[in-house]
């Protein structure tokens, strides 16, 4: 199947710095990238929907200002965690809609970015 | 508003059984419906898509149903072994202009030797 590329896998950073997760599709362009966070033992909670070229969709509750997210081109989007803090430490996951489906195409994830906030 | 369950929750059985995951959904009006396995601390793996115009699809041991008109999805495993231990989730994308996929909570599945 189709591969997304995330990285890093895993980041440990000092509270108050800023971290950046790329999120890229290898060999589709994707026309939709959504990211994700996961809780231990939870579900995946949808934290914004990017679309190329456009600015991004966020979920009521997620604060657009502290989690930027750019999606510069069909194969790369960004998701920056600003001023980090302990409560921001989570697993985040990134997904990306094969353009090649249309609407309906098939869905591709990451494996997924642990960040930890000291 | 679309809602997905998975049910069970959770499930462990003995190596080589035939299993059957369920997914149920409220809103029939969806473009597809994909299922996923999870490892922990990984991201998810795609293992079906199947589209709102088909019935089924079948991968090696695994085989996804779709019912639209009742709104439940089953993803049959056939003789289980301890690899296939993971969470399944399942994804419901619907037709309505945000075209973002829903996901159930997942079953988690554990096959002991």
């Amino acid at each position: 199947g189709a591969v997304v590329s995330q990285h890093p896998s895993r980041v440990i950073c000092k509270s108050g710095t800023s971290v950046k997760i790329e999120c890229r599709s290898l060999d589709f362009q994707a026309t939709t990238m959504f990211w994700y966070r996961q809780f231990p033992k939870q579900s995946l909670m949808l934290m914004a929907t990017s679309n190329e070229g456009s600015k991004a969709t966020y979920e009521q509750g997620v604060e657009k200002d502290k989690f930027l997210i750019n999606h510069a081109s069909l194969t790369l989007s960004t998701l920056t965690v600003t001023s980090a803090h302990p409560e921001d430490s989570s697993f985040y996951i990134c997904s990306a809609r094969d353009g090649r489906g249309g609407l309906s195409g098939e869905l591709f994830f990451g494996e997924g970015s642990r960040l930890t906030v000291l | 508003k679309q809602e997905v369950t998975q049910i069970p929750a959770a499930l462990s059985v003995p190596e080589g059984e035939n299993l059957v995951l369920n997914c149920s959904f409220t809103d029939s009006a969806i473009y597809n419906l994909q299922w996923f396995r999870q490892d922990p601390g990984k991201g998810l793996t795609s293992l079906l898509l199947i589209q709102s115009s088909q019935r089924e699809q079948t991968s090696g041991r695994l085989n996804a149903s779709l019912d639209k008109s009742s709104g439940r999805s089953t993803l049959y495993i056939a003789a289980s072994q301890p690899g296939d231990s993971a969470t399944y989730l399942c994804a419901v994308t619907t037709s309505g202009g945000s075209y973002i996929p829903t996901f159930g909570r997942g079953t988690s599945l554990i096959v002991h030797p």
